[in-house]
């Protein structure tokens, strides 16, 4: 069963105007949740992850657990943000085992 | 932060052969690693937890006869796809999870580091 959903395949933003990725999940005990990203012609690479409460390269995520929902959020978009971004969920005791949603590429055009 | 590699990053056979696909961690050791398959603008699919020392396990709908997964030491693992058939090109990638922020428990706080992928190309 898809336990990580991603909304949106594709989105196209202008340089300056906030970008706001979904992610939604499925699963009823204490989940890891995480944003990795893929910029054009490089691996796979973590960008932020919930227990951290940090913000990585103006990027921050939240996890609702009421909406089941960790959406990823930048208030000025950067032509640099234009990538690939993958919503991973690791279910408790996992062993770090990762089930990744579907990708939302991201366009930010000057 | 750690690095990761895969060899190689291409590979094209012919129908009925095999390939084997390494991955290491670089700079760290990794009890477990992770592999991955990857369609063309798809989303990456888990196939298997490689450990080290222990059999693979495999997710539901991957066969483990087709997809040989050996962990032989700390830095190690290898992907063998045996008779390898056209439907099994694709992106194959690693990852490694770094045991020294998890403190050898299950707990997922840490962080995985992936390798480049490898693009296998079956005629």
């Amino acid at each position: 069963a898809q336990r990580v959903t991603q909304p949106e395949k594709l989105l196209s933003v202008f340089k300056g105007a906030p970008v706001e990725l979904k992610c939604n999940y499925s699963y009823s005990g204490s989940p890891e949740l995480f944003w990795y990203v893929q910029y054009s012609r490089q691996r796979l690479q973590l960008l932020l992850r919930h227990i951290s409460r940090e913000s990585i390269k103006g990027f921050t995520a939240d996890l609702n657990k009421g909406e089941t929902s960790f959406h990823l959020k930048k208030p000025f978009a950067q032509e640099e943000d234009s990538a690939m971004y993958y919503c991973a969920l690791s279910e408790a005791d996992s062993w770090g085992k990762l089930q990744f949603g579907a990708g939302t590429q991201v366009v930010v055009t000057p | 932060g750690a690095v990761v590699s895969q060899h190689p990053s291409r590979v094209i056979c012919k129908s009925g052969t095999s390939v084997k696909i390494e991955c290491r961690s670089l700079d760290f050791q990794a009890t477990t690693m992770f592999w991955y398959r990857q369609f063309p603008k798809q989303s990456l699919m888990l196939m298997a937890t490689s450990n080290e020392g222990s059999k693979a396990t495999y997710e539901q709908g991957v066969e483990k006869d087709k997809f040989l997964i050996n962990h032989a030491s700390l830095t190690l693992s290898t992907l063998t796809v045996t008779s390898a058939h056209p439907e099994d090109s694709s992106f194959y990638i690693c990852s490694a999870r770094d045991e020294r922020l998890a403190g050898g428990t299950p707990s997922s706080y840490n962080e995985q580091f992936f390798g480049p992928g490898t693009r296998l190309t079956v005629l």
